[in-house]
C-alpha cells in the first residue's frame, strides 16, 4: 500500500525567512513523488515532482524539495518566503512500478507567511 | 489554451436529488479522475478512469456514480444514496506516459452544498 504523511497541519514563518513543508512516503518499490499547491477555493497547481535523478528538485515559484532515500522524505523547501505563498501544500505519491495506480495524497499542510 | 473545465462552480442539492457534476478536458489525457475535499481530510478519491468506457471505485465511491462515454468528459453524478455529500469536489486529468505522465491537472472545483 502506498501512503503520504504530511505530520504538520499549520507552519507558520515570518516573509523573508526559509521555509519547510514536511512530507514523508510509503511505497513498494521506487517513488513517483510530487508537491501541488491550493489557493482557496481553487484546484491543485503542479509545484514539482521527482521521479530519478538528483535528490534536490527545482520547482515553480522559487521552490524546491529534496528527496532523502533513507528518511523516506520529500520535503518542500523555499529560501525566502513570501506572503504571496500563503496557501495549503499537497504531498503526494505513487509507486514507480506500480501499473496506473492513481496519486495517493497526503492531508494537506497549511502555510501562513506573516509580513 | 488546454486545459480542465469543471461545471457549475457552485451546486446546491435538495435532499434526496441526484445531482451531476461536469469535468471536460481538451488536453488529450488518458486518465481522468474525482476527488472529495474536506476539511482536514485531504484529497480522498471517489472514481478514476484510465480509458474510455472503463472506470474503477476508489476509497470513497459509496454514493457516487460516474460514466466516461468520451475521452474528453467524466461526469460524477451524486446520488441520493450519498449521506453527506457537502463538500468541494476536485477533477482532474493527466496523460499515463510520457514526460508528463501522473502530474495532474487540475480543474478548478465545484462547491456541492446540501440544503
Amino acid at each position: 500500500a502506498q501512503s503520504v504523511a504530511q505530520p504538520e497541519d499549520q507552519v507558520n514563518v515570518a516573509e523573508g525567512n526559509p521555509l519547510t513543508v514536511k512530507c514523508t512516503y510509503s511505497v513498494s518499490g521506487n517513488p513517483y513523488l510530487f508537491w501541488y499547491v491550493q489557493y482557496p477555493n481553487r484546484g491543485l497547481q503542479f509545484l514539482l515532482k521527482y521521479i530519478t535523478g538528483d535528490n534536490l528538485v527545482k520547482g515553480s515559484y522559487g521552490f524546491e524539495a529534496e528527496f532523502n532515500k533513507s528518511q523516506t522524505s520529500f520535503h518542500l523547501k523555499k529560501p525566502s518566503a513570501l506572503v504571496s505563498d500563503s496557501a495549503l501544500y499537497f504531498c503526494a505519491v505513487r509507486a514507480l512500478n506500480s501499473g496506473n495506480t492513481p496519486l495517493v495524497f497526503g492531508k494537506g499542510t497549511r502555510l501562513s507567511v506573516i509580513a | 489554451d488546454g486545459g480542465i473545465t469543471q461545471s457549475p462552480k457552485y451546486l446546491f442539492r435538495k435532499e434526496g436529488q441526484n445531482v451531476t457534476l461536469s469535468c471536460e478536458q481538451n488536453l488529450n489525457h488518458d486518465a481522468m479522475y474525482w476527488y472529495r475535499q474536506d476539511p482536514g481530510q485531504g484529497l480522498r478519491l471517489i472514481y478514476y478512469s484510465q480509458i474510455v468506457n472503463d472506470f474503477q471505485k476508489g476509497d470513497i465511491a459509496e454514493g457516487y456514480s460516474v460514466s466516461r462515454e468520451k475521452k474528453e468528459s467524466f461526469p460524477l453524478t451524486v446520488t441520493s444514496a450519498q449521506k453527506n455529500p457537502t463538500a468541494f469536489y476536485l477533477c482532474a486529468s493527466t496523460p499515463l506516459t510520457g514526460p508528463g505522465a501522473y502530474g495532474y491537472t487540475f480543474g478548478s472545483g465545484t462547491r456541492l452544498t446540501v440544503v
